[in-house]
Formats: structure tokens, sequence, C-alpha cells
């Protein structure tokens, strides 16, 4: 157990709708990041949090988006779905991103079924 | 352009075998850290190791950065090894980001 949740674990919807995927890192740890993996694209990149602000940015759609709250939860939203959205999507959390030195813990992931 | 490139791609092993997956890596790395992806989807950290050499059990890692390449050992190898190995690296020039970017991935079957 890496201490990172995510919730849910699995989700199902159908195309054109708008879902929620819910983060909460290890504790104490600053930074979240956001990946995805799918078939035929591996694991990417999405945007990493630190702190409650946006850090960087990867390979994330303008109809995904995300935010990090005061405790430090994150939320990834993903609008008007597609079926190529149809993936795994892994939260990540490290304690600093200071000095972009600290191991990445993952999350179990949530696997996202667009219909 | 920024690369990780994983080899081999797939690999079949008797259980008790040993096994050497390697990464190689286009430009100087911040981190580098190998993960064990379990057939179930989970993300499971082996080694932090943007250099040196360590082992942890009959799982050991190098990595030698100024030749921007790391190996991963699996000694005397079980059927529970099976699943994807990834590399995942920051490069230098990231502006310490801490983002990570993914080998395609080592696909290993260890047969009983």
């Amino acid at each position: 157990d890496s201490g990172v949740t995510q919730t849910p674990k699995h989700l199902i919807t159908a195309t054109g709708q708008r879902v929620t995927l819910r983060c909460s890192p290890r504790s104490g740890d600053l930074s979240v990041y956001w990946y995805q993996q799918s078939l035929d694209q591996g694991l990417q990149f999405l945007i990493q949090y630190y702190n409650g602000e946006e850090r960087a940015k990867g390979n994330i759609l303008e109809r995904f988006s995300a935010q990090q709250f005061p405790d430090l939860h994150s939320e990834l939203n993903l609008s008007s779905l597609e079926l190529g959205d149809s993936a795994l999507y892994f939260c990540a959390s490290s304690v600093s991103v200071q000095q972009g030195r600290d191991t990445q813990y993952f999350g179990p992931g949530t696997r996202l079924t667009v219909l | 352009g920024i690369q990780v490139e994983q080899s081999p791609p797939d690999l079949i092993l008797q259980e008790g075998a040993n096994s050497t997956l390697r990464c190689n890596f286009s430009d100087s790395v911040n981190n580098l850290q190998w993960f064990h992806q379990n057939p179930w989807g989970q993300l499971i950290n082996l080694f932090y190791i943007p250099s040196g050499t360590k082992q942890n059990g009959r799982l050991s890692a190098t990595t030698v950065a100024t030749e921007r390449y790391s190996l991963l050992y699996i000694s005397s190898s079980q059927t529970t090894d099976s699943g994807v190995y990834f590399c995942a690296v920051e490069f230098l020039g990231s502006s310490n980001t801490g983002k990570l970017i993914f080998g395609q991935g080592t696909t290993l079957q260890v047969k009983p």
C-alpha cells in the first residue's frame, strides 16, 4: 500500500458525460501528479500541483481540468467524454518538488470506461 | 527529442531464472524510478535510483548516469514477478517539476 488513495476504482459512463476522479496523497506529501495510461499512448503525465498551485502541465486535453484543495487532496475533472478517454488514471504524490528529486508514490488508479 | 527506451519489450522466463532489463534515456536526469505494474494494474515502486546501485531482496538496480542507462536485475524469478516493468525519468531540463516520462515497459512472464 503506497498510502495514496484514489476513488472510485472503476467508473463506467457514456460519451458526452462528465466525471470527477479523486485523489488523497500520502500524509505529508505536498505534490500531486496525475497520469493517464492508455493502450495506445502508454503512461503519460497530465498535470501536477504543489501545495495548491498548478506546477506543470503535460499532454492534458482542454476538456480535462484539475485542482488541489487546501487539505491537499486533488480532483481531476474530465468532461465531454469520448471513447478515447477510456484509460487508467493514476494519481501520484511526493513530499516536495523543489529539487525534483523525490520518489513519486502511485495510487491504485481509477479505471474509466466510456461507452 | 527526449526519449526513454526499454528493452526487451517482452521476456519469458522459467521460474528460478535471472534476467536483466535495460532502460536508456536521452538526456541527463534528476530522477529515475523503476516500477512494477502487477496484473491488477497497480504500479509498485521498486527503486528510486538516479545514480548508483541499490538492492532489495532478489531485485537490484544500477544507473550509470554518465552513460544514460539503467539496469534492473531480477534473480531467482518467481511467478509473482510477472507483469510490466517500467522505467520512468525526470529529465534535468524539466524545471524541477517532477514530471516523469515513462518508457514503454518490459512485459515479463515467469512460467512455473
